[in-house]
């Protein structure tokens, strides 16, 4: 079954700076991969997906991630944080047959310094 | 319309108490899930609907039962709950049941077992 990695439990970085979170997978093949923003006490927004094509996928909210076939990787960046950014980060990995169990890692949670 | 409804947005309950949480989306989507989010946890899959049959039980304890009355519709019926099962039940669906597509979420019920 696919699983997902998500080293940094917590990350805090200032108002203006960049981001990057980062996401390592677990899959037989090329699994369906997505990020998703919760804020306190609501549910998940998808902030982006990757599923074939161009290994840089555009979200909303100025967000970006890449998929790194050879690291295993679906990292999260975004060049200037803004204040409101701040909440829990994400990621997911889904399996492109047979079932629809998508997985989520254990989350980032993202403050962000004034 | 993108929206996936969960009624009530918040439940208090005895835990000999027998109680519903319901979902509803109208996208046309063919798999619905049920998830259960402990406090600074990611979502933890309970059940999956596929073309209104249940597809996947992570082994659920049967305190929980989930009902999919029709393809918009999914219900979690809940009866002797523990406190422990205090959390964010979240609903979801997406497109196809055959593969781990992009789910949408709704807002959640807040379930607190006094």
């Amino acid at each position: 079954a696919q699983s997902v990695t998500q080293p940094d439990i917590h990350i805090t970085v200032s108002e203006g700076a960049s981001l990057e979170l980062r996401c390592n997978y677990s899959y037989g093949a090329t699994p369906y991969l997505f990020w998703y923003v919760q804020s306190p006490g609501q549910g998940l927004q998808l902030l982006l997906k990757y599923f074939s094509g161009d290994t840089l996928v555009q979200g909303i909210k100025g967000f970006e991630a890449e998929f790194k076939r050879s690291q295993s990787s679906f990292n999260l960046r975004k060049p200037s944080v803004h204040w409101s950014d701040a909440a829990e980060y994400f990621c997911a990995v889904g399996a492109r047959t047979g079932n629809n169990d998508m997985r989520f890692g254990a989350g980032t949670r993202l403050t962000v310094k004034p | 319309d993108t929206e996936v409804t969960q009624t009530p947005k918040h439940l208090v309950m005895g835990m000999t108490n027998k109680k519903s949480l319901k979902c509803e989306q109208h996208m046309g989507h063919r798999a619905m899930y049920w998830y259960k989010q402990k406090a600074k946890k990611p979502p933890e899959l309970m059940f999956v609907y596929s073309y209104e049959k249940l597809s996947i039980n992570e082994s659920v304890p049967s305190r929980f039962s989930p009902e999919c009355p029709n393809s918009s519709l999914l219900n979690l019926h809940l009866h002797a709950l523990q406190p422990e099962d205090s959390a964010l039940y979240l609903c979801a669906s997406s497109q196809d049941p055959g593969e781990s597509t992009e789910a949408f979420f709704g807002q959640g019920t807040r379930l607190t077992v006094v």
